[in-house]
């Protein structure tokens, strides 16, 4: 069983363009959850999501951020317009959303993350 | 609120020496999941414990062993004869147990190296 993919690894972007991260999730698995590193720092939550809806945002930045994970497909996580300061690396976790023998229903599995450089 | 202390910011010692990594949590939720997590330089996350809030006992795996003390809200890792593989930065976290949003709240990390 394939754990949590994230795609690109790495992702270079300018000042001023959007970054498109990628996350799917373990199989069997219908909440992803997105987490921020910044530099020197711990993770962050940013957003938990379930198939086609938005649980709880409460730590996403009110703009430029913004996340999906439709039916079909991995979820997404947008960034528009760029700064140095989003300069991080994402983390995405996914769990099964009910019981599963031998972890909680909503045991996190984290993926590898996507550095995120802005130039 | 919920919050994860890691008071210690980076320690660093000796190989073979043994080493206690120090996690304090605030939380008012009577049910709620303590982990530990590793971060070596090549920088994924390892997870290494899960713990619930009515599980006290403490738990050993092979060089790492963590003491849960509901008491003083502490839930320490030690490391015994410490090693260079050993170097990482280590997070403490906090879920609560009760609510399908259970966001994992993060310490801010505890950079240990283990000098040869």
């Amino acid at each position: 069983n394939a754990g949590v993919m994230q795609n690109p690894r790495h992702l270079v972007r300018r000042r001023g363009q959007e970054a498109r991260l990628r996350c799917s999730p373990m199989k069997g698995h219908s909440h992803v959850y997105w987490y921020r590193q910044l530099p020197e720092e711990g993770l962050k939550f940013m957003v938990y999501l379930q198939k086609e809806n938005i649980i709880d945002e409460s730590g996403m930045p009110k703009e430029r951020f913004s996340a999906e994970f439709p039916k079909e497909g991995p979820s997404i996580l947008r960034i528009q317009q760029v700064v140095r300061g989003d300069s991080a690396a994402y983390f995405c976790a996914s769990s099964p959303g009910r019981e599963t023998s031998g972890a909680g229903a909503y045991e996190q599995y984290f993926g590898p993350g996507t550095r995120l450089t802005v130039t | 609120a919920q919050k994860v202390t890691q008071a210690q910011t980076e320690i660093s010692v000796v190989e073979k020496e043994d080493v206690t990594l120090d996690c304090v949590y605030e939380t008012r939720d009577t049910t709620y999941y303590l982990f530990w997590y590793k971060q070596p330089p090549s920088g994924e996350l390892v997870f290494l414990i899960r713990r619930n809030s009515f599980d006290e006992q403490n738990e050993i795996s092979g060089r790492y062993s963590w003491n849960f003390q509901k008491s003083t809200s502490s839930f320490n890792f030690t490391i015994t004869a410490s090693q260079v593989v050993d170097s990482a930065v280590y997070f403490c976290a906090l879920t609560p147990g009760y609510s399908s949003a259970s966001k994992i709240i993060f310490g801010s990390g505890t950079r240990l190296s283990i000098r040869p």
